[in-house]
């Protein structure tokens, strides 16, 4: 299978911590994109990190590259109980389809 | 339209029987994507429409399932013959060519075959 993984499948966190899910590809990639998905619909695109980046920030997310171990993380900062859902990365493998990972259910507690 | 539309948002359906998901995606968006997931897992990848080139059908599971694309806009998924494993929510997703802003998704089609 080409699909990624995702760790932890499971986070759950206190509101105001900070949340880290990492993700592994498997081929060379022309970037990485992370998506959030609520309730189990549509999803969500929150950050698109190149190949040839490192480090990308968008207000409270910061995400990383690392194309030598093929894996990329996301962190959350100062989590709110509004984060709660799914966060899918997600590799353009430049074959005009991304490829998906498994996902990481976040749960922030108040 | 602001968004990518899909319809119907559900549907209920008896092993068996055909049936036709909708997609109608971003305008100006050339590409278009369907994606299926099954209940807590991550997106499989069916088909991709760009422009007026053939679609990459290579995510296809079997050849109930078929997809078109009208006029480079509006998509219609057919799966015929349904089967209880093609229960799960079909999701439509849109982008520009060179894609730099990541896809745009639609809410989805949550299938039950009973």
């Amino acid at each position: 299978s080409q699909q990624g993984e995702e760790d932890p499948q499971a986070l759950s966190i206190q509101e105001g911590e900070n949340a880290t899910m990492n993700c592994s590809y498997k081929t060379s990639i022309n970037n990485l994109q992370w998506y959030r998905q609520n309730s189990g619909r549509g999803l969500v695109h929150l950050i698109l990190i190149r190949s040839n980046e490192r480090e990308k920030h968008s207000g409270r997310l910061r995400v990383t590259l690392d194309t030598s171990k093929k894996s990329s993380s996301l962190l959350i900062t100062a989590s709110r109980a509004a984060d709660t859902a799914s966060y899918f990365c997600a590799s353009d493998q430049g074959a005009q389809k991304l490829v998906f990972g498994q996902g990481t259910r976040l749960t922030i507690n108040p | 339209g602001a968004g990518v539309s899909q319809s119907p948002s559900n549907k209920v359906t008896e092993k068996g029987k055909d049936v036709e998901l909708r997609c109608d995606p971003i305008s100006g968006h050339t590409a278009l994507y369907w994606y299926r997931q099954s209940l807590g897992q991550g997106l499989e990848f069916l088909i991709y429409f760009q422009g007026n080139s053939a679609p990459d059908k290579s995510g296809l599971p079997s050849d109930r399932f078929s997809a078109e694309r009208t006029g480079g806009s509006v998509s219609t998924l057919t799966i015929q013959r349904t089967q209880q494993e093609d229960s799960a929510v079909y999701l439509c997703a849109s982008s520009t060519l060179a894609r730099v802003d990541g896809y745009t998704f639609g809410s989805g089609t949550r299938l039950t075959v009973v």
